[in-house]
């Protein structure tokens, strides 16, 4: 089955105690996200990666730090959690985009719900 | 600057009526735009998307309308049922943004019945 999965699913955490959420993909896609949802604010992207090895700051990457060594994973590491990274975690993946077509289309995984105290 | 705009945060519809949920964007070089519905506890799973060189695209209930003078597109459910009841975004994605969707706040529809 073609998934995204994330772990844990569920985490709390007190401040300052280092972090890593793990995502892996079995669709062989290129492009792999990390997202925070808020109340109010949608979905903001923390970091993308485009490749293995190549990665970029997305809109909030501050306190976040995320490696790609392998095409399927793309950890999200908190090295000092703070509360304001309480929130809900996605992890997404697609192929390479193409114009106007459907290589867009990203597929999510389960989420990760984190609180920092 | 948001450059997607849900503007509705909520919207209770009438079971078996027709739903409207609407998205406004600001950069024109959006070419790619989608729909994404998310349940609770659950991750955001695609729905319906539409490019830039068409202005309808329809998927048996669900039928997208791009509006590319206005910038506006709007996601149609006819009929709507309770299955329905989800929070929808709405995304788009440009060369110019490296085809990063960038996304709206997204808008909870309620289905009554």
């Amino acid at each position: 089955e073609a998934q995204v999965t994330q772990n844990p699913r569920y985490l709390i955490t007190v401040t300052g105690k280092k972090l890593t959420v793990t995502c892996s993909q079995n669709m062989n896609h290129e492009y792999m996200s990390w997202y925070r949802q808020d109340p109010g604010l949608g979905l903001r992207q923390i970091y993308y990666s485009m490749n293995v090895e190549v990665t970029d700051k997305g809109d909030v990457p501050e306190g976040y730090k995320v490696s790609r060594k392998e095409k399927r994973n793309f950890p999200l590491i908190l090295e000092s959690p703070s509360p304001n990274q309480t929130s809900l975690y996605f992890c997404a993946s697609r192929n390479r985009p193409q114009t106007g077509a459907a290589g867009n289309e990203q597929f999510f995984g389960p989420g990760t719900r984190l609180t920092v105290l | 600057d948001q450059q997607v705009k849900q503007n509705s945060p909520s919207l209770s519809v009438q079971e078996g009526r027709i739903s409207i949920l609407n998205c406004d964007y600001t950069n024109s070089m959006f070419d790619y735009f989608l729909w994404y519905k998310k349940y609770p506890a659950e991750g955001p799973t695609f729905l319906i998307s539409i490019s830039s060189i068409k202005d309808k695209n329809e998927d048996g209930r669900f039928t997208v309308f791009l509006n590319k003078s206005a910038k506006h597109l709007s996601l149609h459910i006819v009929p709507s049922q309770p299955g329905d009841s989800a929070v929808y975004f709405c995304a788009a994605s440009g060369w110019d943004s490296n085809y990063q969707l960038i996304w709206g706040a997204g808008t909870k529809l309620i289905i009554k019945p």
